[in-house]
């Protein structure tokens, strides 16, 4: 079945710096990538997604990029802010019942 | 605001009781999840439920049953509480309706926390 791994399980960068966090997949057929973001004591949130047909997608202080051919994607968050601190996970699912399988979660730590 | 509601919020049972965590949704979504948290091993699927006849398995369904009563609402059950069960429960519920729009975006409720003595 699909597995997920994600990396590195904690990350901590300056304030104004770049993080970036990388997930694989096992699955080649996996076709929807989405990433959510779980603030302490708080519930997961989507905060961008991706599909298999597409390279690259922003959002203002993020984005993801997806390589299929090495089945893995990223998540990049720029000009980082405290806000930004959390657990951020990734997630795959093969087609379009968007049954999830889960990256353990990356802890974001904003140093100031 | 639309939301899904999780209760109790905390629960301390002890090994062998019967404990039940309702969802309650009004969102209108077809689709419910129940998912568990616990340090290091992100999100793990339990059941979820496409409507109110269809029930199926997650990845860790041993040791869990659900039950859909309505579209607004699924239950998960732990018939007799073990300690390993301890962690954070999520319900979560997302829209059938397909289409290039329709990402299938997980709305989470608060979580319900659980410990087994």
């Amino acid at each position: 079945g699909e597995n997920v791994e994600q990396h590195p399980s904690t990350l901590s960068v300056q304030e104004g710096d770049s993080a970036v966090i990388k997930c694989t997949y096992s699955d080649s057929a996996s076709n929807y990538f989405p990433w959510y973001k779980q603030e302490l004591g708080k519930r997961p949130q989507l905060i961008i997604d991706i599909r298999s047909n597409v390279g690259e997608k922003k959002d203002q202080r993020i984005a993801v990029t997806l390589n299929k051919t090495a089945k893995h994607f990223s998540l990049h968050i720029t000009e980082t802010q405290p806000e930004d601190s959390a657990v951020y996970f990734c997630a795959a699912s093969i087609g379009s019942n968007y049954q999830l399988i889960w990256g353990a979660g990356t802890k974001l730590i904003i140093k100031p | 605001d639309a939301d899904v509601t999780q209760t109790p919020r905390n629960r301390i049972t002890k090994t062998g009781k019967r404990i039940m965590l309702e969802c309650s949704q009004t969102k209108g979504h077809d689709r419910m999840y129940w998912y568990r948290q616990d340090p290091g091993l992100g999100l793990r699927l339990i059941y979820y439920s496409f409507d109110v006849k269809d029930i199926n398995k997650g990845e860790i369904s041993d040791g869990y049953s659900v039950s859909r009563q309505a579209q607004a609402k699924f239950s998960l059950s732990l018939e007799s509480a073990i300690p390993n069960q301890t962690a954070l429960y999520f319900c979560a519920t997302s829209d059938l309706r397909e289409g290039p729009t329709n990402t299938g975006e997980l709305f989470f409720g608060e979580g319900s926390r659980l410990t087994v003595l």
